[in-house]
């Protein structure tokens, strides 16, 4: 059973446009929903996290939008340049939890058009 | 500096020659997993380890092994590859010992058996 459910898989965006990627979980103990980007040839790597004591987290271009009662959450890229071509994972888990779980969506490769 | 290293990078095999793929971090991160990457399937847990002598199985531990003997070190063994083992695989390590989803990933091992 997938825990975190992504979509799209696939997205092509024009230079200067808004990314959104979506990403939807079940298990309501969650507290801790963690974007990864990942370059080709690369490992994951940390973007971007939220807690679901907030609606929105900002960071530069990227923003976190989080709908609790949805379950819902989803990663906006304002401004999209060709560097962010990469895939974007949305992740979620327990924190502090001794199961040392971390919930992975299938990921999106994002594609943005100079 | 801060890394998560994995070796080797790119390994072709043949079907039931025994492997290991080495994992070793420099950041004194009690917490370490191995992933395996396949297209459209996104990050699967195989195994994961939130201290010395403390392993767990993930989502697909079939057919893999896992010791933690060290700190620093997480082999992943492949007592019999099969081609169903052909994967990229990512190792990833986390402060502490309980689950922060903060994980710093290796670069990946491009693994390829025949």
């Amino acid at each position: 059973q997938q825990q975190v459910k992504q979509s799209p898989q696939s997205l092509i965006v024009q230079k200067g446009g808004i990314s959104i990627i979506n990403c939807a979980y079940e298990n309501t103990a969650f507290d801790y929903f963690p974007w990864y980007q990942q370059f080709p040839g690369k490992g994951p790597a940390l973007l971007i996290a939220i807690r679901p004591d907030v609606s929105e987290k900002k960071e530069g271009r990227f923003t976190i939008s989080f709908n609790k009662s949805a379950k819902q959450f989803s990663l906006h890229i304002m401004d999209s340049q060709p560097g962010d071509s990469a895939t974007y994972f949305c992740a979620a888990n327990v924190r502090g939890s001794t199961l040392g779980r971390l919930y992975f969506g299938r990921g999106t490769q994002l594609t943005v058009w100079p | 500096e801060a890394q998560v290293t994995q070796n080797p990078r790119y390994l072709i095999t043949v079907t039931g020659k025994k492997l290991t793929v080495t994992c070793s971090q420099n950041m004194n991160h009690e917490y370490m997993s191995w992933y395996r990457q396949d297209p459209g399937l996104g990050l699967r847990q195989i195994y994961y380890s939130m201290n010395v002598e403390v392993t767990d199985k993930g989502d697909v531990p079939e057919g893999y092994k896992v010791s933690r003997k060290e700190k620093r070190n997480f082999p992943l063994i492949l007592e019999s590859p099969s081609p169903n083992q052909t994967s990229l695989y990512f190792c990833a390590s986390s402060p502490g010992t309980a689950n922060t989803g903060e994980l710093f990933f290796g670069e990946g091992s491009r693994l390829t058996v025949l």
